[in-house]
């Protein structure tokens, strides 16, 4: 069964950074490029953020470029996504998603349950 | 960048109807469209590829047509549990943006 389990949510505040973790079982991970998708509370998907399955290949979306980065560990199953000089408008909750083909740009065909975080003073 | 755009944004409709929802494409993207569904408080999930393929263990009420620009997708026969936020999203290539989404409520 194919799993995948963020965590590293929690409350930061402005200017403060935070790194979400991606463990995933089920699936031979060193194959399959990741993403992150965000979605505000009550609004709608945000991609923020993909990884090729052997980090050769990294998209960032325009409102996250050069504050935060992805990054993957194949020998544990891990994508990460460290987040710098937190805004308020970060606030969301951060879901790690499979890359559906061997393309590192596709759609997500598996998701985890997704980790809130929230950057308030 | 491309911009995706749903419509509608809400819809109700009654049980047994066919429901209809379109995503537009501001450049072609062939048919690297794929939809999502989301329940309330749910995990989104995903119903559909490349336009038109149905990803595998989804009902066979939905079905995704288009290609280029415009794309729909269409529950042939609504129903309680199809209660959800729908979203489109391209992956011809980066940003992999979402459409706005449309909500489907029962009548």
């Amino acid at each position: 069964e194919v799993q995948l389990v963020e965590s590293g949510g929690g409350l930061v505040k402005p200017g403060g950074s935070v790194r979400l973790s991606c463990v995933v079982s089920g699936f031979t991970f060193s194959s399959y490029g990741m993403n992150w998708v965000r979605q505000a509370p009550g609004m709608g998907l945000e991609w923020v953020a993909l990884i090729s399955s052997g980090s050769s290949y990294i998209k960032y979306a325009d409102s996250v470029k050069g504050r935060f980065t992805i990054s993957r560990d194949n020998a544990r199953n891990s994508v990460f996504l460290q987040m710098n000089s937190l805004r308020v408008e970060d606030t969301a909750v951060y879901y790690c998603a499979r890359a559906g083909t061997a393309l590192p740009v596709a759609f997500f065909d598996y998701w985890g349950q997704g980790a809130l975080v929230t950057v308030s003073s | 960048d491309i911009q995706m755009t749903q419509s509608p944004s809400s819809l109700s409709a009654s049980v047994g109807d066919r429901v209809t929802i379109t995503c537009r494409a501001s450049q072609g993207i062939s048919n690297y469209l794929a939809w999502y569904q989301q329940k309330p408080g749910k995990v989104p999930k995903l119903l559909v590829y490349a336009a038109s393929a149905l990803q595998s263990g989804v009902s066979s009420r939905f079905s995704g047509s288009g290609s280029g620009t415009d794309f729909t997708l269409t529950i042939s026969s609504l129903q309680p549990e199809d209660v959800a936020i729908y979203y489109c999203q391209k992956y011809d290539s980066a940003p992999l943006t979402f459409g706005g989404g449309t909500k489907v409520e029962i009548k």
